[in-house]
């Protein structure tokens, strides 16, 4: 099955720097990416996705690229804020014709924005 | 308002017993998920289903049991609850859509499980 690393753990960055979170793939048949962000004591949401036909999605200070060949993908979040710390999961999954297969989670990275 | 719903949010409850923990969800999605999660911690696949009278095991593997009788809910019951099993459960659903639009999967509020 689907296997999916994610790194670093935790991250710490000052307010208005770049963070940038890595995730690796196992599956090449793998064509769904996509991102979530938990907030303390709230539910997972979905912050960005991209497929596998595409290399990079932005969606204002948050951007995601996809290295199909190398079998990885990354976060980018710009100019951070105080609201952005939280817990961010990358994940994959196979999609096809009946939609999307089970997603496989990354282990989660704790961001901590420092004011 | 469409969303998903957990109940209870919070139990606490004694080794031995047995629990249901329930999920509904009003967004008219087809797949639904269970997942346990330590705070802030990975999430683990448990159980999920495709459709009702369709249900299967996840990655993770569990005592628990689900059922799908009906397309919006989508229950989880451990038959004997042990203090392994104290945790944060979690519920989700997604939508099949043969196009190339959205499959993002909604998450509802959790369950926090404590087996005493």
């Amino acid at each position: 099955g689907e296997n999916v690393e994610q790194h670093p753990s935790t991250l710490s960055v000052q307010e208005g720097d770049s963070a940038v979170i890595k995730c690796t793939y196992s599956d090449s048949a793998s064509n769904y990416f996509p991102w979530y962000k938990q907030e303390l004591g709230k539910r997972p949401q979905l912050i960005i996705d991209i497929r596998s036909n595409v290399g990079e999605k932005k969606d204002q200070r948050i951007a995601v690229t996809l290295n199909k060949t190398a079998k990885h993908f990354s976060l980018h979040i710009t100019e951070t804020q105080p609201e952005d710390s939280a817990v961010y999961f990358c994940a994959a999954s196979i999609r096809s014709n009946f939609g999307n297969e089970k997603l496989t989670f990354g282990t989660g990275t704790r961001l901590t924005i420092i004011p | 308002e469409a969303d998903i719903y957990q109940t209870p949010r919070y139990l606490v409850i004694g080794t031995g017993k047995k629990i249901t923990l329930e999920c509904s969800q009003t967004m008219g999605h087809d797949k639904m998920y269970w997942y346990q999660q330590d705070p802030g911690m990975e999430l683990h696949l448990i159980h999920y289903s495709y459709g009702v009278n369709s249900t299967e095991k996840g990655d993770l593997s569990s005592e628990s049991t689900v059922s799908r009788i009906r397309t919006e809910h989508f229950p989880l019951t451990l038959e004997s609850a042990r203090p392994s099993h104290t945790s944060q459960y979690l519920c989700a659903s997604s939508e099949t859509l043969y196009s190339t639009a959205t499959d993002t999967q909604y998450f509802g509020p959790g369950t926090r499980l404590t087996v005493l």
